[in-house]
């Protein structure tokens, strides 16, 4: 079973400071990976996707790769009330064709 | 990004009837597109998988002959739910996805569905 995992949160952190989101995922394999953010009620909006290790900066937000480690993270700096929602990482694996999703992790970002 | 427009975005509809959902790609073709449904506050579920021109890839658990899929098109898929029950009332969302190396996946707005 493949499988991607995300601490649930609340992650709370206050207004312009550094929100760190992680997630490991459990298939060597595996290719791409993608960082969406829902807000609530809405569907999922892709933020950032990074497919070989290292960092990818794109604005306020940074994601990082290890696959050695098998994990993924996503920076966001300066943190604004509007970041407010659940950010959800995804990974493909090599073999399939299809996104394996995280739980999610819920980000309160307070005035 | 990529627009993927989903239609509707809500809809109520009477206990045994059937509901279709359109999932379109505005500016590219999709060769796969993904249905999803969603219960408040969980994670994406994967329904089936849709290749445009052939039969759908559902996810175990997921009733065939009740989420019918059908992708007629490259920039077109529907998801008919169908003899509708309370309990099938959810969040649907569609995916697309380009191929060709571009394995970024875009996102409808998602439908609301009630059944009553």
């Amino acid at each position: 079973q493949k499988e991607v995992e995300q601490n649930s949160g609340p992650l709370s952190v206050p207004e312009g400071a550094i929100a760190s989101l992680n997630c490991t995922y459990s298939d060597r394999g595996s290719q791409s990976f993608f960082w969406y953010r829902q807000y609530s009620g809405k569907s999922p909006e892709l933020i950032m996707s990074i497919y070989s290790n290292g960092d990818k900066e794109d604005g306020r937000f940074t994601a990082q790769l290890n696959k050695a480690s098998q994990y993924v993270s996503l920076l966001i700096r300066d943190s604004q009330p509007s970041d407010s929602a659940t950010y959800l990482c995804a990974v493909r694996s090599g073999g399939y064709n299809k996104l394996i999703f995280g739980a999610g992790t819920r980000l309160a970002v307070h005035p | 990004g990529a627009v993927v427009s989903q239609h509707p975005s809500r809809v109520i509809c009477k206990s045994g009837t059937s509901v279709k959902i359109e999932c379109r790609s505005l500016d590219f073709q999709a060769t796969t597109m993904f249905w999803y449904r969603q219960f408040p506050k969980k994670s994406l579920m994967l329904m089936a998988t849709s290749n445009e021109g052939s039969k759908a890839t559902y996810e175990q658990g997921v009733e065939k002959d009740k989420f019918l899929i059908n992708h007629a098109s490259l920039t077109l898929s529907t998801l008919t739910v169908t003899s509708a029950h309370p309990e099938d009332s959810s969040f649907y969302i569609c995916s697309a996805e380009g191929g060709g190396g571009n394995t970024e996946a875009f996102f409808g707005q998602g439908t609301r569905l009630t059944v009553v």
